[in-house]
């Protein structure tokens, strides 16, 4: 099946410092989304990607969908004590019958620690 | 507000017992979904439903139930036959196929 590798698994970083964190696909996608998640509660959807080279931003989350369609990154700007979390990367093929339908594949996740 | 409710937050499951896991939302999305997490790992689907009465199986559906009789609602049965139940259940619901929305989460903890 498909697999997504996302590093680094986990970042301790200082307050105001930028942060990066990628995923790497064994298979293309056609759609990558971000996620964040609070301790205890559901993913939110930060960013979606839908176009290969597509670089979208909101706010200080700045992402983009990998020219050959198996990769995507995340960078986080002047971090902030609120940005800790995990964050996930997804990916989605959607396949000529359309049965694939929501089947997002998820990696492991990056937990975001910042320090004060 | 709209959203997606999951309840209880906390479910305590005693050995061969079932336990039915609530998700509602006010979305008016066709579909709906359970992910199951587990420390360290990311997200695995268990069940997912495109439309009312109709649900496909995900990559974990072994010990798992789940029914869809109305658009809002889509419960999920962790059944005795699931070995290792304890995880965080994720429901999430789409009008799309490609954006998920989730709910708050349950933790499913065995006695």
């Amino acid at each position: 099946g498909q697999q997504l590798n996302q590093s680094p698994q986990s970042m301790f970083i200082q307050e105001g410092e930028d942060v990066s964190m990628n995923c790497t696909s064994s298979s293309i996608f056609n759609t990558w989304l971000w996620y964040k998640q609070d301790p205890g509660e559901g993913p939110v959807l930060l960013i979606a990607l839908y176009k290969a080279g597509e670089l979208t931003s909101n706010g200080r989350l700045t992402a983009q969908f990998g020219i050959t369609r198996k990769d995507s990154f995340l960078n986080i700007s002047a971090s902030i004590p609120s940005d800790v979390g995990i964050y996930f990367c997804a990916g989605h093929l959607s396949n000529a019958g359309g049965t694939s339908y929501g089947k997002l594949t998820f990696g492991q996740g990056t937990i975001l620690t910042v320090h004060p | 507000d709209g959203g997606i409710t999951q309840s209880p937050k906390y479910l305590f499951r005693k050995e061969g017992q079932n336990v039915t896991l609530s998700c509602e939302q006010n979305l008016n999305h066709d579909a709906m979904y359970w992910y199951r997490q587990d420390p360290g790992q990311g997200l695995r689907l268990i069940y997912y439903s495109q439309i009312v009465n109709d649900f496909q199986k995900g990559d974990i559906a072994e010990g798992y139930s789940v029914s869809r009789e109305k658009k809002e609602s889509f419960p999920l049965t962790v059944t005795s036959a699931q070995k290792n139940p304890t995880a965080f259940y994720l429901c999430a619901s789409s009008i799309g196929y490609r954006r998920l929305f989730f709910g708050s989460g349950t933790q499913l903890s065995v006695l």
